[in-house]
């Protein structure tokens, strides 16, 4: 069973700080990663995908890799009441047409 | 760009009655899936598309079945719906690029009580 966890929260940050959200994988094969956000009631969008250990940055949203400990994290800078939402990690194991394996999501509130 | 689109966004069932939840996107995509996300239980994989002509069970398959009537579109059938079918249904896409490297482009949901 592959299974990914991630920390429910709620996690609070004040706004202007960095928001860190964690998740870790069980199958050691899993070769790509992505960060969704999803708003109450809405569907999940895309924020980062990462592939390769090390970092990966676009704009105030970094996702780091580290495969051999089996852990992705994403860091938001500079957080805003507007990234208050759930943030799901997800993996893919198998090949391109693969479906993704979920965590339940980490929910995450900016306090202004 | 209308991306995925589902239908109906939302559907009150009787137990024991049958619907088909229908999803079409317009982005060329090879790939298509249909998940369910439940409280507490995330989104979990019902069945995917890899292609045009071939489907194959997820996580969670049992009571529903799934057709891609083409490259564009594939719909899920609930024959005899039971409450515990009660949930948010998401149809998906994806490019599936060799390697995995090719993210999920998900529909608006459709929330489905089954009484």
């Amino acid at each position: 069973q592959k299974e990914v966890e991630q920390n429910s929260g709620p996690l609070s940050v004040p706004e202007g700080a960095i928001a860190s959200l964690n998740c870790t994988y069980s199958d050691r094969g899993s070769q790509s990663f992505f960060w969704y956000r999803q708003y109450s009631g809405k569907s999940p969008e895309l924020i980062m995908s990462i592939y390769s250990n090390g970092d990966k940055e676009d704009g105030r949203f970094t996702a780091q890799l580290n495969k051999a400990s089996q852990y992705v994290s994403l860091l938001i800078r500079d957080s805003q009441p507007s990234d208050s939402a759930t943030y799901l990690c997800a993996v893919r194991s198998g090949g391109g047409a693969d479906g993704l394996t979920f965590g339940k999501g980490t929910h995450l509130i900016i306090q202004p | 760009n209308a991306g995925v689109t589902q239908t109906p966004k939302f559907q009150v069932l009787k137990t024991g009655q049958s619907m088909t939840l229908q999803c079409a996107q317009d982005m060329n995509h090879n790939s298509m899936y249909w998940y369910r996300q439940d409280p507490g239980m995330g989104l979990r994989l019902i069945y995917y598309s890899a292609s045009e002509g071939t489907t194959d069970k997820g996580e969670v398959p049992n009571g529903y079945n799934v057709s891609r009537l083409n490259k564009r579109e594939f719909s899920l059938r609930l024959e005899s719906a039971a409450p515990s079918q009660t949930s948010v249904y998401f149809c998906a896409s994806s490019e599936a690029l060799a390697g995995g490297a090719s993210p999920l482009h998900f529909g608006n949901g459709t929330r489905l009580t089954v009484t």
